[in-house]
């Protein structure tokens, strides 16, 4: 298994451009979440989907949208970037609920200029 | 106001020896402690889960004791090796399984 997978790995955007982040796992766990770091800080949720075609908003879903139209992925769409998303985005799934172990993408590292 | 706290932010420690992190939450009731490994430019990976009925778990060299009612845990690494440099972090789960609380980290740095 491939484990979750992000694309791209680095970006750097203009402020007012929208884009995708990709989120990919093969593990055919039912819940994926999307958060991002902030340097120093602790992760913040910003999406998180129970299956497919369920979504719904974390702790910081200002700025940020996601659809999942498959068990497999979810991604994580920015549509006017602003400098306050500059950060690392990680992707996680997990086979049920919370309280299991989540599994963790190599995160895409955005910058808004 | 749900939070977790780290101690200390950094530590430098030499290659061999032992060192323990600490973990102080307010998030209550909970329902589960996390500790997580992230190496640098990585995704963070987990080491330990312990629910709120358990009070020590295992993982190879790392070893994570909770105590619920002081609120605190702690992660001690025995016989550190280069490879232990990583942040370490800690996350507390509430009860209700709605939320995972993302304490900032501790860096450690293992030395030769």
């Amino acid at each position: 298994n491939a484990g979750v997978t992000q694309t791209p790995k680095f970006r750097i955007l203009k402020i007012g451009q929208s884009m995708t982040l990709q989120c990919t796992q093969d593990m055919n766990h039912n819940y994926m979440y999307w958060y991002r770091q902030d340097p120093g800080m602790g992760l913040k949720l910003i999406y998180y989907s129970v299956g497919a075609g369920i979504t719904d908003k974390g702790e910081v879903p200002n700025g940020y949208n996601v659809s999942r139209s498959t068990t497999e992925d979810f991604p994580l769409r920015l549509e006017l970037a602003a400098p306050s998303q500059t950060s690392v985005y990680f992707c996680a799934s997990t086979p049920q609920g919370r309280g299991h172990e989540q599994y963790f993408g190599p995160g895409t590292r955005l910058t808004v200029t | 106001k749900n939070q977790v706290e780290q101690s200390p932010q950094s530590l430098i420690i030499l290659e061999g020896k032992n060192c323990t992190l600490q973990c102080n939450y307010t998030v209550s009731p909970f329902s589960n402690l996390r500790w997580y490994k992230q190496d640098t430019g990585r995704g963070p990976v987990s080491l330990t889960i312990m629910t709120f009925s358990e009070n020590t778990k295992s993982n190879g060299r790392y070893t994570a004791t909770l105590d619920a009612d002081t609120k605190q845990s702690s992660l001690h690494i025995t016989a550190s090796q280069l490879s232990d440099s990583a942040s370490y972090i800690c996350v507390v789960g509430d009860q209700a399984g709605t939320a995972l609380i993302f304490g900032k980290g501790t860096t450690l740095s293992v030395s030769s």
